[in-house]
């Protein structure tokens, strides 16, 4: 049972362009996304994140966005750097309880200069 | 650098042994969460320890046990090794508060087990 999906196992994009990663959910009781990138070698680092009350939350050249009718949320990144070139990883949790985080299978952004 | 530190970062062990994987946490945490990520996949929750107590697993068998101690590191044991454990071992650690919400986690590097 995939509760969190991310349907595109790589996306490739130009640099300076923009870089937009795609989320679905299918529990409509999870209260808040995040957003975590990953290098080789290394443990995933938190880049973002939005509570189900909001639909945008921004931070620099991060930007997500969150449809909790369609239960999809997206990533968008702008300017893309090749130093974005990682795997992104979306997850979700309820609030309450263990943090018990769900992540999806994650997305390998590649930035082309 | 998240101040996460998982040890070893590596470790290859025989179908049937037992390991033990562990993990300092960021200072000022008070929770550890341990997951399990498989080539391609994304990392799946084993469990949570908060204050030294589980609170929370994941759908994983007995033979996956843990341990907090009282400052806040943690140990990941598997007993009776499988081939598909062979697995990258996340420790993340955060503070929760009593209502349950908290910060955001903060993994560590990982443990790359391979069991043959």
């Amino acid at each position: 049972d995939q509760q969190v999906k991310q349907n595109s196992p790589s996306l490739s994009v130009q640099e300076g362009r923009i870089s937009i990663l795609n989320c679905d959910y299918t529990n409509s009781m999870f209260d808040y996304f995040l957003w975590y990138k990953k290098y080789p070698a290394e443990g995933p680092t938190f880049l973002i994140s939005i509570s189900s009350i909001k639909d945008k939350n921004e931070d620099g050249r991060f930007t997500v966005f969150l449809n909790k009718s369609a239960k999809h949320l997206s990533l968008h990144i702008v300017p893309s750097q090749p130093g974005d070139s990682a795997v992104y990883f979306c997850a979700a949790h309820r609030a309450q309880g263990a943090q018990k985080l769900v992540f999806g299978q994650g997305t390998r952004l590649t930035i082309n200069p | 650098e998240t101040g996460v530190t998982q040890s070893p970062t590596h470790l290859i062990k025989t179908r049937g042994q037992q390991v033990t994987l562990r993990c300092s946490s960021q200072s000022g945490h008070n929770t550890v969460s341990w997951y399990q990520q498989a080539l391609g996949q994304g990392p799946q929750f084993i469990f949570q320890y908060y204050r030294e107590e589980e609170n929370g697993r994941g759908n994983f068998p007995p033979r996956f046990s843990g341990l907090q101690f009282p400052n806040y590191s943690s140990e990941l044991n598997v007993n009776a090794l499988e081939l598909d454990d062979s697995a990258l071992y996340l420790c993340a650690s955060s503070y929760n508060y009593k209502t349950g919400l908290g910060t955001e986690a903060f993994f560590g590097q990982g443990t790359r087990l391979t069991v043959v």
